[in-house]
């Protein structure tokens, strides 16, 4: 199994560009999460998806993010406009069954904002 | 929401020490409590977990107890190698959902 894929693994963008970062999901795992890690605020849950179904966006800091999943196998989470202060690292995880199952993280991708 | 708290942020100790990471929780519900290991610029991962029916489990060098009582759950590493250097992540999953919520971590060095 490849596990959780992330693209791409790094990233850096001049403030007020469009951002897309893109997750594949380990095959058959029905959950996905988006995560944001950062110094200040650690690990945050941004978004979470169940049969591609968007269940809970609290995370979501603004309405400049916004995250998709079209299909059981791929999901983005799109910055727009990006800000300086969006600079994470931004992970994708997926689950088999969501309650108390174990989350499996993708690589990570590194954003920087200028 | 659930809020957990962890402590220490950072710890040292030498190799062939115990380390004890403690976490706390806010939610009465909660009823799931994984722990991840993060290397240096790698991804989170899954390293023990525990459910409210437990009170304690061990998976060789690592052991996991939770008071649900006292709301409070702690890692304990035994026998700590150098390779057990990492940040170490609890968290906590609110009643019924599939959500977790994340400490801030502990990040661990093990001395040789």
């Amino acid at each position: 199994d490849a596990g959780v894929i992330q693209s791409p693994r790094h990233e850096v963008t001049e403030m007020g560009q469009e951002v897309t970062l893109r997750c594949k999901p380990i095959s058959g795992h029905d959950y996905l999460f988006w995560y944001r890690q950062t110094m200040m605020r650690g690990l945050e849950l941004l978004i979470y998806f169940n049969n591609n179904v968007p269940i809970d966006d609290s995370g979501m800091p603004e309405d400049r993010f916004s995250a998709k999943m079209p299909n059981a196998s791929f999901s983005t989470l799109k910055i727009q406009p990006s800000e300086p202060r969006d600079s994470a690292v931004y992970f994708c995880a997926s689950s088999a069954g969501g309650y108390q199952e174990t989350q499996y993280f993708g690589p990570g991708t590194r954003l920087l904002v200028l | 929401g659930e809020n957990v708290e962890q402590h220490p942020s950072t710890l040292s100790v030498q190799e062939g020490d115990s380390a004890v990471i403690k976490c706390t929780y806010s939610d009465s519900a909660s009823n799931y409590f994984p722990w991840y290991k993060q290397e240096l610029g790698k991804r989170p991962q899954l390293i023990i977990d525990i459910r409210s029916n437990v009170g304690e489990k061990k998976d060789q060098r690592i052991a996991v107890t939770l008071n649900k009582t006292a709301k409070h759950f702690s890692l304990h590493i035994t026998e700590t190698q150098p390779e057990d250097s990492a940040v170490y992540f609890c968290a906590a999953s609110p009643g019924g959902s599939e959500k977790l919520v994340f400490g801030k971590g502990t990040k661990l060095t093990v001395n040789p």
